[in-house]
């Protein structure tokens, strides 16, 4: 089945530093990746919306200067979380969709568990 | 906002089917019903989709009522490594976004 890889899994870094997150999707092409963030105890809520060759579409409340997604391949999305701070420790996610017009599911990475210490 | 309305939580004994209901009444004629689920400290686990014909797969039966508004995921033989949080979600088809509700939590009990 479809396949998206997170990468890192962990990562621990000091306040004011910046963490680059990547998700790929590995056997099919996506024109959509959507990132997601995760608290402890809650569901996940959808930061934005990332379109190959476009910019992001990011959801009520998101900081686009915070959270900088590059969405430059067909098979790669990132996001940069800049100069974090332990208020951005969190579980974040991203999921991809091959075709526009296909009724197939996301399929999910397995996460990013960020500490910011 | 979540277009749907779950139950917090449920129990299931092991070997036992689990029942999951899904309330989506205000549900559009092209949206389908995805159910996913996420086990703890993983990203969501696709399950199952549909429109309105109940489906089937190796993991789980989908059954849609015939308004739509609701559905039921069922679990024919739970086992402790189907507990997680199961979320339905309703979406069109293509790359829109998909947004999550507070989901079931599931313990399926020895």
């Amino acid at each position: 089945g479809a396949v998206v890889s997170q990468h890192p899994s962990w990562v621990i870094c000091k306040s004011g530093t910046s963490v680059k997150i990547e998700c790929r999707s590995l056997d099919f092409q996506a024109t959509t990746m959507f990132w997601y963030r995760q608290f402890p105890k809650q569901s996940l809520m959808l930061m934005a919306t990332s379109n190959e060759g476009s910019k992001a579409t990011y959801e009520q409340g998101v900081e686009k200067d915070k959270f900088l997604i590059n969405h430059a391949s067909l098979t790669l999305s990132t996001l940069t979380v800049t100069s974090a701070h332990p208020e951005d420790s969190s579980f974040y996610i991203c999921s991809a969709s091959g075709h526009s017009d296909s009724n197939q599911p996301q399929h999910f990475g397995d996460g990013t568990r960020l500490s910011i210490l | 906002d979540a277009k749907t309305t779950q139950p917090p939580s449920m129990d299931c004994a092991e070997g036992r089917a689990a029942n999951l209901p899904c309330n989506h009444s205000t549900i559009s004629g092209n949206e389908y019903v995805y159910w996913y689920r996420q086990i703890h400290s993983q990203g969501p686990q696709y399950i199952i989709h549909g429109l309105k014909n109940n489906e089937t797969n190796e993991m789980a039966s989908l059954i849609i009522t015939e308004d739509r508004k609701s559905s039921t995921l069922i679990l024919p033989h739970a086992t402790l490594r189907d507990t997680a949080v199961y979320y339905c979600i309703v979406r069109e088809p293509g790359g829109f976004k998909t947004i999550f509700g507070a989901g079931t939590r599931l313990f399926v009990k020895a």
